[in-house]
Order: C-alpha cells, then structure tokens, then sequence
C-alpha cells in the first residue's frame, strides 16, 4: 500500500501572481542544476537549467537562481496560469556538467496550485 | 528534441510474475539510462544506471536480482520486476543522459 510520510509542500498562488518555489540542494561539489515539473501520472518535464558558474539564467516565463554560498536553488515563474499547476523538483548532477553518464539527485518537490 | 519513449503506461499483473518495462531512446543515442521509482506523493529515487554493453550499476538497497536491467543496445533500456509482490507496486521512470536529462513518461506498475 501507500506508505506514509510527509506530503509535498504545497504553494498556492492566484492566477496572474508570480510564483517563487525553493530547493535546498545537498552537495557543494554539484556544477549542474536542472528544475523539472510533474503533472500527474506523467514523467518530469525539464524547464530550465542552470550551470554553476552562473547565478542566474531566464527562460520563457521562468528563472532560475542559483545562491551557491547556502546551496539554495529558487525557481520563479512569472504570470502564472493554471497551466503550470504540477508538482516541481530541482535535482543536482553531482559529476562534470551535463555529462551523459551523471546521475540526478532530486529534491523533495513542491505542488503548485494556481487558484483562478 | 530528444524524446524518451516508456512502455507500457500501465500494467497490472499478478503476484509472483515478472513484467517488462522498456525505454527507448527516439532520436538519439543512449550509452547510458537511468531507472527511477516514484511512490505517491515522493520525489523520484534512483534504482540503476543502465550502462549500453554491460552490467548495471545498482544504487544502494536496489535488488539487483529483483529488477532485472538490460541494455543491449544504444536505444533500449528494460527493467524487469521479476516474482513482482504488491509493494513493487510503483511508478518506474526512465531517463536517458542526454542534453537536459530527458525523462520518459513513466510506467504505473500495479501488483495484484
């Protein structure tokens, strides 16, 4: 059966509202970050990534900051519409910066619920 | 773009038999797989790298003999579940190492 645990951090954010979703990450050593969303009973979709020698990288709609002195990752999405209602995880490559043979860490997640 | 193909979507099979998942990479080339389980309401743990060629690389507490990976060739990955018991019941995801970590869309395995 379903095991019992915490329940995912939930951000509720009205239509048009930005929102800001965070990610502590584990390891210093970590030179490549990359923030997926989830709908449900779908795999992760890739949004937005980021190298470590950059703080800040904007997509469409999206930015990625990344503070390495506390090891925090934050993932901001501008207007948001319903559309963007998911489940979002940050994840970490701990090995050269998107090498094929270099596995994913992820974080914990957040769901995101865009209220009309 | 690079597509990561996952199948089945869905499956149902009985306690004590094994089920097959299959990643396929669509328009590119994979060395190297990742196998991930999701349960509810979880972040993704990683099972196994699936290295093209040779053997697996399982991650701490992942029964090798149990999910069973083979990738034979640079676009096919499978996992197998083999004498599969209801708390194998999960979501499995597949991921391919290229640009951007490409994910599958995910199987929902239930044991019945």
């Amino acid at each position: 059966g379903e095991s019992v645990g915490l329940h995912l951090p939930t951000l509720s954010v009205q239509e048009g509202d930005n929102s800001i979703i965070n990610c502590a990450y584990s390891n210093s050593a970590s030179d490549y970050f990359i923030w997926y969303k989830q709908e449900s009973g779908k795999g992760p979709q890739f949004i937005i990534d980021i190298r470590s020698n950059m703080d800040k990288r904007q997509g469409q709609r999206v930015t990625v900051l990344l503070n390495k002195t506390v090891k925090h990752l934050s993932l901001q999405i501008a207007a948001t519409q319903p559309g963007d209602s998911a489940v979002y995880f940050c994840a970490e490559n701990m090995g050269k910066i998107k090498a094929a043979g270099n596995k994913l860490t992820f974080g914990g997640g957040t769901r995101v619920l865009v209220k009309p | 773009g690079a597509v990561v193909s996952q199948h089945p979507s869905r499956v149902i099979c009985k306690s004590g038999t094994s089920v097959k998942i299959e990643c396929r990479s669509l328009d590119f080339q994979a060395t190297t797989m990742f196998w991930y389980r999701q349960f509810p309401k979880k972040s993704l743990m990683l099972m196994a790298t699936s290295n093209e060629g040779s053997k697996a690389t399982y991650e701490q507490g992942v029964e090798k003999d149990k999910f069973l990976i083979n990738h034979a060739s640079l676009t096919l990955s499978t996992l197998t579940v083999t004498s599969a018991h209801p708390e194998d019941s999960s979501f499995y995801i597949c991921s391919a190492g290229a640009s951007g970590y490409t994910f599958g869309s995910g199987t929902r395995l239930t044991v019945v």
